[in-house]
């Protein structure tokens, strides 16, 4: 099983500083299966990017999603107050699914 | 509009069964592999299964022979059977879309609002 392992745990930013999350993979994972995600409180998770790069439908373009092989990244370029919440990366390999512990993205 | 709904948690005691249904709208259900996750409280999503457009099915090892996923097109609904249900099933359990039969990237774009299995004596 792949492991995803999240950083940081916790990050604390302002609205308008930019946020970098990253997800290492235990093994190489191919492009086309690593996403992201973002929770809040009391919702369903919601897609965010696909295929490593790939913004989903109606997803803002101050999020991307960059990375290949072991080692991606989530950037939001400016934060607005309606981003801080938790962010899952995923991956898909060996017939199986695996989700990071997943990063808070708290005000400060 | 794309919806998938799921129904059929609550409070089960250890040892007992639930079937979990979901039932999908807004979309060719039978062009799509679907998946099922779970959240305990607090914690992180997992996996926990997945089938395919051809009902080729896949299982997290943590709950390989417990669980049964299946699907009925006719009724563009999904099914989650679990059983011998343990106090660490205690969960939001999500049905999500995922790949559609012609497709290649992984990844889940529509999910349900969840339903609670809450596993308790």
């Amino acid at each position: 099983e792949i492991v995803l392992t999240q950083s940081p745990g916790t990050l604390s930013l302002s609205p308008g500083e930019r946020a970098t999350l990253s997800c290492r993979a235990s093994q190489s994972v191919s492009s086309n299966y690593l996403a992201w995600y973002q929770q809040k409180p009391g919702q369903a998770p919601r897609l965010l990017i696909y295929a490593s790069s790939s913004r989903a439908t109606g997803i803002p373009d101050r999020f991307s999603g960059s990375g290949s092989g072991t080692d991606f990244t989530l950037t939001i370029s400016r934060l607005e107050p309606e981003d801080f919440a938790v962010y899952y990366c995923q991956q898909f390999g060996g017939s199986s699914f695996t989700f990071g512990q997943g990063t808070k993205l708290e005000i400060k | 509009q794309v919806q998938v709904v799921e129904s059929g948690g609550g409070l089960v005691k250890p040892g007992g069964s639930l079937r979990l249904s979901c039932a999908a709208s807004g979309f060719t259900f039978s062009d799509y592999y679907m998946s099922w996750i779970r959240q305990a409280p607090g914690k992180g999503l997992e996996w926990i299964s997945y089938i395919s457009s051809a009902s080729t099915v896949y299982y997290a090892d943590s709950v390989r022979g417990r669980l049964t996923i299946s699907r009925d097109n006719a009724k563009n609904s999904l099914y989650l059977q679990i059983n011998n249900l343990r106090a660490e099933d205690t969960a939001v359990y999500y049905c999500a879309r995922d790949r559609p039969y012609s497709g290649y990237a992984r990844y889940f774009d529509y999910w349900g609002q969840g339903t609670l299995v809450t596993v308790s004596s």
